[in-house]
């Protein structure tokens, strides 16, 4: 099956750094990523939705300034965490959906852990 | 808009007992339907998923869901639990055609030996 990674697996920083999460479709090409927040004991909540060569869109309460996120090719969408402090810290998951053929799936990425200090 | 609700938080079963995690949705269109099973500190992996074909879908390590729009469930089922089923479960539905998936609040599911 398709293959979604996402880099890096896990990232500590210090509070007011910014952190740079990677997500790529290995085996196709994505459109259209989404980005989701998961903390701790708690379900996935989507972040935004990432479209290839335009701007993010963002769920209510998200906020854009703060969490960049740049899908400049068909591959890779990046969610930046500008100015992180310790309330960011969570575990955060993207999918790509995969319109190849008759098939449209998404897959997930194994997620990135960030812990800010 | 779409929602999904998952009845009981924690479940608990003895080894060999039957597993029966449930999942309620909400969907204004005809809902692609979906478990996904999460170990600690890992990401998702898709157990199952209905897309509108059969409405008993069997997925991986012996688990099957029965979609019932009658009473808008997807209940995900295991006839005998293993240990290693011990897990956190989440329900998710979208409407496909490419929207972002709607998760319900996850049941942890511990397994007695």
């Amino acid at each position: 099956g398709a293959v979604v990674s996402q880099h890096p697996s896990w990232v500590i920083c210090k509070s007011g750094t910014s952190v740079k999460i990677e997500c790529r479709s290995l085996d196709f090409q994505a459109t259209t990523m989404f980005w989701y927040r998961q903390f701790p004991k708690q379900s996935l909540m989507l972040m935004a939705t990432s479209n290839e060569g335009s701007k993010a869109t963002y769920e209510q309460g998200v906020e854009k300034d703060k969490f960049l996120i740049n899908h400049a090719s068909l591959t890779l969408s990046t969610l930046t965490v500008t100015s992180a402090h310790p309330e960011d810290s969570s575990f955060y998951i993207c999918s790509a959906r995969d319109l190849a053929g008759f098939t449209d799936t998404q897959y997930f990425g194994p997620g990135t852990r960030l812990t800010v200090l | 808009a779409q929602s999904v609700t998952q009845l009981g938080s924690h479940v608990s079963v003895s080894e060999g007992a039957l597993v029966l995690l449930r999942c309620n949705y909400s969907s204004s269109v005809p809902p692609y339907l979906f478990w996904y099973v999460q170990y600690p500190n890992q990401g998702l992996q898709l157990l199952l998923k209905y897309t509108s074909a059969a409405t008993l879908v069997k997925g991986i390590n012996g688990f099957e869901a029965e979609f019932k729009k009658s009473e808008t469930s997807f209940h995900l089922t295991k006839p005998s639990a293993h240990m290693s089923d011990a897990a956190e479960y989440f329900c998710a539905v979208t409407a496909g055609g490419g929207q972002n998936f709607v998760f319900g609040p996850g049941t942890r599911l511990s397994v007695l030996p």
